[in-house]
Formats: C-alpha cells, sequence, structure tokens
C-alpha cells in the first residue's frame, strides 16, 4: 500500500531556532517527492522537489534531504521565523504523472517567540 | 511564478442548494487539475482529477453526480457542489501543473471554505 508518514504530528519550538521534520514513505515505483508550505486556510506553496537521483535541495531557509534506499526524507528549518508556523505537507508521487499522488498527513508546526 | 487562482475563497450556502467553485491556471496551460477535500486537522483528500475535454475521474467513494466537474478550456476547471448538506462544508482545494511538465511542483489554489447551514 502506497502511504506517506510524517513526524512529529505537531511541533513547538522558539523563534530562531532550528527544527528537522520527517516523512518515511511506501510509495513504489518511486518518481518524486515534495514538501509544501500550508498555511491555515490557504492551500499549499511548493518548497522544495527532489527526484531520486537528488539527496538535498535547499530554498531559503529550508533544506530538504532524501535518502531513496531507507525511503525518508527530512525539512530542515534553519533560524525559525513566526511566519513559518504552518502545516507542512509531505507529497510522494509514484511514476505515471501527477494522477499517482499520496499525501502525508502534515506537521503542524507552531513558532513562539 | 505559476498562479492558480480559485474563487469564491468563502461561501456560505443553506441545505439543499447547490455550489459552484471555479479553479483557473492564470499564466499556463493545465491539461489536468485536480479537486481536493480537507478537513480540520487531516491532509488533502484527492476527489477526482478533471481532465481538459472530457469526463472527470473520480475517487472510489466520491459522488460523481454530487461533485460535478467540468474542465471547459486549459485554463478553468469547476466544481459545483448540488444538493449541499451540512456533511459537505469542508475546504476545497484545487491544484493544476503546467501542461507536459511532470515533475514541475503542483501549484494550488488558495482553497474555498464551504459552509452549508
Amino acid at each position: 500500500k502506497n502511504q506517506v508518514e510524517q513526524s512529529p504530528q505537531s511541533l513547538i519550538i522558539l523563534e530562531g531556532k532550528n527544527c528537522t521534520l520527517q516523512c518515511n514513505y511506501t510509495v513504489s515505483p518511486f518518481s518524486n517527492l515534495r514538501w509544501y508550505k500550508q498555511d491555515t486556510g490557504r492551500g499549499p506553496v511548493s518548497l522544495t522537489i527532489m527526484t531520486f537521483s537528488e539527496n538535498t535541495k535547499s530554498n531559503g531557509r529550508y533544506t530538504a534531504t532524501l535518502d531513496a534506499d531507507t525511503k525518508q526524507s527530512s525539512l530542515h528549518i534553519t533560524a525559525s521565523q513566526l511566519s513559518d508556523s504552518a502545516s507542512y505537507i509531505c507529497v510522494v508521487s509514484r511514476s505515471g504523472g501527477y494522477q499517482k499522488v499520496t499525501f502525508g498527513i502534515g506537521t503542524k508546526l507552531q513558532v513562539i517567540p | 511564478g505559476a498562479v492558480v487562482s480559485q474563487h469564491p475563497s468563502r461561501v456560505i450556502c443553506k441545505s439543499g442548494t447547490s455550489v459552484k467553485i471555479e479553479c483557473r491556471s492564470l499564466d499556463f496551460q493545465a491539461t489536468t487539475m485536480f479537486w481536493y477535500r480537507q478537513f480540520p486537522k487531516q491532509s488533502l483528500m484527492l476527489m477526482a482529477t478533471s481532465n481538459e475535454g472530457s469526463k472527470a475521474t473520480y475517487e472510489q467513494g466520491v459522488e460523481k453526480d454530487k461533485f460535478l466537474i467540468n474542465h471547459a478550456s486549459l485554463t478553468l476547471s469547476t466544481l459545483t457542489v448540488t444538493s449541499a448538506h451540512p456533511e459537505d462544508s469542508s475546504f476545497y482545494i484545487c491544484s493544476a501543473a503546467p501542461r507536459g511538465r511532470d515533475n514541475s511542483p503542483l501549484h494550488f489554489g488558495n482553497g474555498t471554505r464551504l459552509t452549508v447551514t
């Protein structure tokens, strides 16, 4: 069964601190993995996208890693800001196009002053 | 960057009425658009895949006669919730990707909060 599991479900950190979110998947055959940020009441916004051959990809203070062998990905947020408070969703695509995507439930991050 | 516009952002309707939600890709063509539903504290759940010029493909358990999808052009898909009931109250989101670019990110609309009274 194609699944995407994220941990933790929720996280509270102090402004300025770093944090790492995890994503484990069983989706096969793997095509790519995306991290999205979803603010409350808004649509998700893409942060990173990685294919099988990519291990690390950065977007500003966001750095995603991918281990295709262990089927794990992480999203590291550096020097967190209050505006980072949101849900972070891991989305894994199977080969065959957009129809074959599996969403994780997301990690709800709250950054407090 | 690629923009997907969804309208309306919020709608309140009475039970038994129908509501139409529009999803537009503003600066690219999208052969395929997707409609999702999201309940509080849950992930997005794919409802259906909207294909330009052909019938939509619905996920298991989604009533096609209740959630009518029309994808009349390469930039517009609509979702009509027919005979809405309070249990249809939810956050509905669409997404689209540039035509022919399978590895580009999906671009999401900002969602529509539907409340059925």
